[in-house]
């Protein structure tokens, strides 16, 4: 069966470190892996997705994810946060018609 | 500009009440989704459906049916609204591919008093 774990409920950093949210997955066959945030009030937005090829995947807003398959990790991270990146991030791996979707890690970033 | 619309952010209503959430893509896409979100449990499928007139079941699918007559149009009922439905639904569309994105709308969260 597909799972996907987010271990940490809430990432808090600084503005202008870097940050990671992790994320583990478990699937059968090939991986497809996404990363999703949500703002507050709103509907889930796609950040970026690993299908085959380049481990290190770039997406928007400056996020890039790594594809680790001997760790079956597909970690989020940016070099320098911003205030404007809080919010809800969902890790997901879909495989047929599901998709299914990690418990979701609130990021914090203070200024 | 892709789209999904869900036609009420905000929802009120009573126990026992049939509740109608509408959901519409312009995206003429195949697959759409029911979810809900609740705090620490992430997205949890309701029903989807594939194809007009199609429909299956999803993780969680006690208490809800849903219709699709149309292409763009996927509903989901509550037959009788109970507390325990009160949460954040999530409705989703996509292409027929796994390797595609899911688009969301913006949601509707509905209190059940």
């Amino acid at each position: 069966a597909q799972s996907v774990a987010q271990p940490e409920d809430q990432v808090n950093v600084a503005e202008g470190n870097p940050l990671t949210v992790k994320c583990t997955y478990s699937v059968s066959g090939n991986p497809y892996l996404f990363w999703y945030v949500q703002y507050p009030n709103r509907g889930l937005q796609f950040l970026l997705k690993y299908i085959t090829g380049d481990n290190l995947v770039k997406g928007s807003y400056g996020f890039e994810a790594e594809f680790n398959k001997s760790q079956t990790s597909f970690h989020l991270k940016k070099p320098s946060a911003l205030v404007s990146d809080s919010a809800l991030y969902f890790c997901a791996v879909r495989g047929g018609f599901k998709t299914i979707f990690g418990a979701g890690t609130r990021l914090f970033v203070k200024a | 500009d892709v789209k999904v619309t869900q036609s009420s952010r905000y929802l009120v209503k009573r126990t026992g009440e049939k509740v109608f959430l509408e959901c519409v893509q312009d995206m003429d896409h195949e697959n759409m989704f029911w979810y809900r979100q609740d705090p620490g449990l992430g997205l949890r499928l309701i029903y989807f459906s594939y194809d007009v007139k199609m429909k299956e079941k999803g993780d969680i699918p006690e208490g809800y049916s849903v219709s699709r007559e149309k292409k763009e149009r996927f509903s989901l009922i509550l037959e009788s609204a109970s507390t325990n439905q009160t949460s954040m639904y999530l409705c989703a569309s996509t292409s027929g591919e796994a390797k595609n994105i899911q688009y969301f709308g913006a949601g509707t969260r509905l209190s059940v008093l």
